[in-house]
């Protein structure tokens, strides 16, 4: 099973971009990487998957790099309301690893 | 936008007890999961199924524990005899038919153990 690793916590400002990197060192080759926000008391929320290179939806872009020993989350410009918890997702078919979890705050 | 749905909300019982948890996954999907997070921490897997029976599950996933889909729009996880340790949010999720396809996570179900 894939092991990752996140910053604990990040701080931003309004507006700006934020870009919070998970490393998952023994990544399996048919491994997808998906990112989840929560906030509190509810289920994780799907932001956006990838599997390599880039991928970029309405809300996200997600960069892997050629090795996808990690990936990186990028929010292009954060709110208030984007302060959440972003977990990234390892996994494959039925199995799945959460990373610890980045708490994002975003101030005015 | 369909969604995963879960009951109860939040779950109360005594050290020893039996509780099920249920969960109604969005109806075109295939794979379903339980997770579990205790508060304050990271979401960790429990388990998945597929067509009718346990794909993977996690160390946590003992014994105690098992899950069930009985009538082809529920799944269950039920906790055979309830520890203090077990108080968590229990969250279900389901993924469509193709691997890699994201999973779609209910609000959870809160269990406190006494």
């Amino acid at each position: 099973l894939a092991k990752t690793t996140q910053p604990i916590s990040m701080d931003s400002y309004e507006g700006q971009e934020v870009n919070i990197t998970c490393s998952h060192n023994n990544i399996a080759t048919n491994d997808y990487i998906t990112w989840y926000q929560q906030f509190p008391s509810q289920g994780p929320r799907f932001i956006i998957q990838g599997y390599k290179t880039k991928v970029t939806n309405e809300v996200a872009s997600l960069f892997i790099p050629a090795d996808r020993k990690s990936s990186t989350l990028s929010l292009p410009r954060v709110s208030l309301s984007d302060t959440a918890v972003y977990y990234c997702l390892v996994g494959y078919g039925q199995n799945f690893v959460f990373g610890p979890g980045t708490r994002l705050s975003v101030l005015p | 936008e369909p969604e995963v749905t879960q009951t109860p909300s939040h779950q109360v019982t005594q050290m020893g007890q039996e509780v099920i948890l249920r969960c109604v996954p969005i109806s075109n999907h295939l794979y379903f999961y339980w997770y579990r997070q205790i508060l304050g921490q990271k979401v960790e897997f429990l388990v998945s199924f597929y067509n009718n029976e346990i794909s993977e599950k996690s160390e946590i996933f003992d014994d105690q524990f098992s899950v069930e889909r009985p009538d082809g729009s529920n799944f269950t996880l039920k906790i055979r005899s309830t520890k203090l340790e077990d108080s968590a949010m229990y969250f279900c999720a389901s993924s469509g038919d193709r691997d890699g396809d994201e999973q779609f996570f209910g609000p959870g179900t809160r269990l406190t153990v006494l």
